[in-house]
């Protein structure tokens, strides 16, 4: 079956760092996204990981372990705006059909 | 990057009526595009994938006939909801993707239904 875990909610302070953890099972694997979906609005592509290990983008990296069906966001720097719901996505293979967990919020605080 | 449009950006309707969602790739040729649902704190999920010029394919527990998809060029897909009723309020978004094997989809804004 298909399944894609990650946690509820997180709360973490401002110029603070956090790791919001996804795991997943998956029938194939295409690859894994990263989103982040401030309320209301249509979510915005922040990181996309195929191979094994760490992807570096500014603020943000994300983590890939196939072999462990494990994948972690890493926010830097925290800062206000940073507040919002990020969520962990898996590409299955053929028709690149991509389930979507349920989504972290994050609370950023002064 | 890759811009989609979605229009109406917001609707209301009342219990009965049908209601047309489009969704466009704005500067590029979209191989498929995908249409989600998603309710207040929850995720999105997938409803159907859309591959210009054939029908949809439609996600379990989706009714297609309900929920009416045409793609008609590689830059325009509409949902279409008929007899729109009060558990059909949602927001709805699409998504367009170039077809390639490591691209990202595209969202668009989303359309929020409100239906009475």
């Amino acid at each position: 079956g298909q399944n894609i875990d990650q946690p509820t909610e997180m709360t973490a302070t401002e110029g603070a760092i956090v790791q919001i953890n996804c795991t997943y099972q998956t029938s194939g694997f295409n690859g894994l996204f990263w989103y982040q979906q401030h309320a209301g609005e249509a979510p915005t592509f922040l990181s996309y990981n195929v191979l094994d290990g760490l992807e570096e983008k500014g603020r943000f990296s994300s983590f890939l372990s196939r072999s462990k069906g494990y994948s972690y966001l890493l926010l830097k720097e925290l800062q206000m705006k940073d507040s919002a719901s990020y969520l962990c996505a898996v590409m299955e293979t053929g028709g690149f059909k991509t389930i979507f967990g349920a989504g972290t919020r994050l609370f950023v605080k002064a | 990057g890759a811009v989609v449009s979605q229009h109406p950006s917001w609707v209301i309707c009342k219990s009965g009526t049908s209601v047309k969602i489009e969704c466009r790739s704005l500067d590029f040729q979209a191989t498929t595009m995908f249409w989600y649902r998603q309710f207040p704190k929850q995720s999105l999920m997938l409803m159907a994938t859309s591959n210009e010029g054939s029908k949809a394919t439609y996600e379990q527990g989706v009714e297609k006939d309900k929920f009416l998809i045409n793609h008609a060029s590689l830059t325009l897909s509409t949902l279409t909801v008929t007899s729109a009723h009060p558990e059909d309020s949602s927001f709805y978004i699409c998504s367009a993707s170039l077809g390639l094997a490591s691209e990202t989809q595209y969202f668009g804004p989303g359309t929020r239904l409100l239906v009475l």
